[in-house]
């Protein structure tokens, strides 16, 4: 079946520190891959998408890219912020009824 | 735009007890609606899938007479978790899709569960 491997947490930067989690998945079929973020005490939230190879999803100054070879999706910032500070959820969708597979999220701090 | 709420937040009841959680698109109709369950340190486990008017769809392994889910309206959908047992406490989270070009889903704050 569909999976999503993510690296382990938690992860603490300080601001404008670098940036990269990593993503990989198994999928049956062709899917399309998307990174949720869910702040504190708040509902996950979409922060950016790819749907086919080579596709670079970006948003607020984060990027990821669709990479068929090697399965992956790793998201990326230049320069975190301390507002960065959340849970990062790598996820996959093969199906018509948007139905989501995720990774286990992983925690990340931000310190100014 | 593209809201959704669960209600309560948080609910603590005994073992043996029902308890029902509410699940709503404040802003949109919801065409469909997805029940997750998150285990602490854990992924996002989707339980059931459900459309308006029309019965769920139960993910494998998930118990449709324990967990009952119903979606009466295009802005409400409610799970209820029957004969609850410490073993259901858990994070339960729903989003929605809808229509008009929503189709990635909109995810609620999430329900915490603790059944003594």
């Amino acid at each position: 079946g569909d999976s999503v491997t993510q690296m382990e947490g938690p992860v603490t930067l300080s601001e404008e520190a670098f940036l990269t989690i990593n993503c990989t998945y198994t999928a049956t079929g062709y899917p399309s891959l998307f990174w949720y973020v869910q702040y504190p005490g708040e509902g996950l939230q979409l922060l950016l998408k790819a749907t086919k190879a080579d596709d670079k999803g970006s948003n607020k100054g984060f990027e990821a890219t669709y990479r068929k070879e090697t399965t992956s999706f790793h998201l990326e910032k230049g320069s975190v912020q301390v507002s960065d500070s959340a849970v990062y959820f790598c996820a996959l969708s093969t199906g018509a009824n948007s139905k989501l597979t995720f990774g286990k999220g992983i925690t990340l701090s931000v310190r100014p | 735009g593209a809201v959704v709420s669960q209600h309560p937040s948080w609910v603590i009841c005994k073992s043996g007890t029902s308890v029902k959680i509410e699940c709503r698109s404040l802003d949109f109709q919801a065409t469909t609606m997805f029940w997750y369950r998150q285990f602490p340190k854990q992924s996002l486990m989707l339980m059931a899938t459900s459309n308006e008017g029309s019965k769920a769809t139960y993910e494998q392994g998930v118990e449709k007479d324990k967990f009952l889910i119903n979606h009466a309206s295009l802005t409400l959908s409610t799970l209820t978790v029957t004969s609850a047992h410490p073993e259901d406490s858990s994070f339960y989270i729903c989003s929605a899709t809808g229509t008009g070009g929503l189709h990635e889903q909109y995810f609620g704050p999430g329900t915490r569960l603790t059944v003594t």
